[in-house]
């Protein structure tokens, strides 16, 4: 069965700095997602990653997938407050069922 | 109209209650999921429609009876609920099954007491 891996779990960031969120899966997929989750809400979607390769940008998020490697980042420059969430890469699992695995999630916290 | 709408936001129920979740959507999208959140942890899914036909179940108890009267509505009914089902409830849906990207509802925070 698929698992989907995140590091790290909790991320303490200081403005202005660059970080990096990485995410691993274990077996072949055909697409992978990134979410931003706040507190008491709902699933933000921020990225759909579709080939080997891929990036995409969006503000201070960059997101990139090597399929090769099983392997996403979420590359935050610059970070800000308004960036603190929690983020979960997912993966598109079983073809025809469309079934999601998330990952463990990262919660960012920016501080001043 | 691009969004999936769900009702109630939040839901408080006793342990012998019975009550019903309900998703929307006017998308023409032909698939429709129910996860659950718990805190601090990532969404699960619980069940798949497509096409108004249940295609996945995934292991879920009895207690929660998914039910898809057309393409545009998901009800989740919820009957004799344990005090560990509190969680949000997150409603999506996609234009198809075959690695549609899925969208997400507002999600109703349940609290079974």
């Amino acid at each position: 069965e698929l698992k989907v891996e995140q590091n790290p779990l909790f991320l303490s960031m200081q403005e202005g700095k660059n970080y990096t969120i990485y995410c691993n899966y274990s077996t072949t997929s055909d697409r992978l997602y990134w979410y931003r989750q706040d507190p008491g809400k709902s699933l933000e979607s921020l990225f759909v990653l579709l080939s080997n390769g891929a990036v995409k940008q969006e503000g201070r998020l960059m997101a990139s997938l090597d399929t090769k490697a099983r392997l996403s980042t979420l590359h935050i420059t610059a970070a800000v407050h308004d960036l603190s969430a929690t983020y979960f890469c997912a993966v598109s699992w079983g073809g025809a069922t469309n079934k999601l695995i998330f990952g463990t999630g990262t919660l960012l916290a920016v501080q001043p | 109209d691009t969004e999936v709408t769900q009702t109630p936001k939040h839901l408080v129920m006793g342990m012998t209650n019975k009550k019903s979740l309900k998703c929307e959507q006017h998308m023409g999208h032909r698939a429709m999921y129910w996860y659950k959140q718990k805190a601090k942890k990532p969404p699960e899914l619980m069940f798949v429609y497509s096409y108004e036909k249940l295609s996945i179940n995934e292991s879920v108890p009895s207690r929660f009876s998914p039910e898809c009267p057309n393409s545009s509505l998901l009800n989740l009914h919820l009957h004799a609920l344990q005090p560990e089902d509190s969680a949000l409830y997150l409603c999506a849906s996609s234009y198809g099954t075959a690695n549609n990207e899925q969208f997400f509802g507002p999600g109703t925070r349940l609290t079974v007491l």
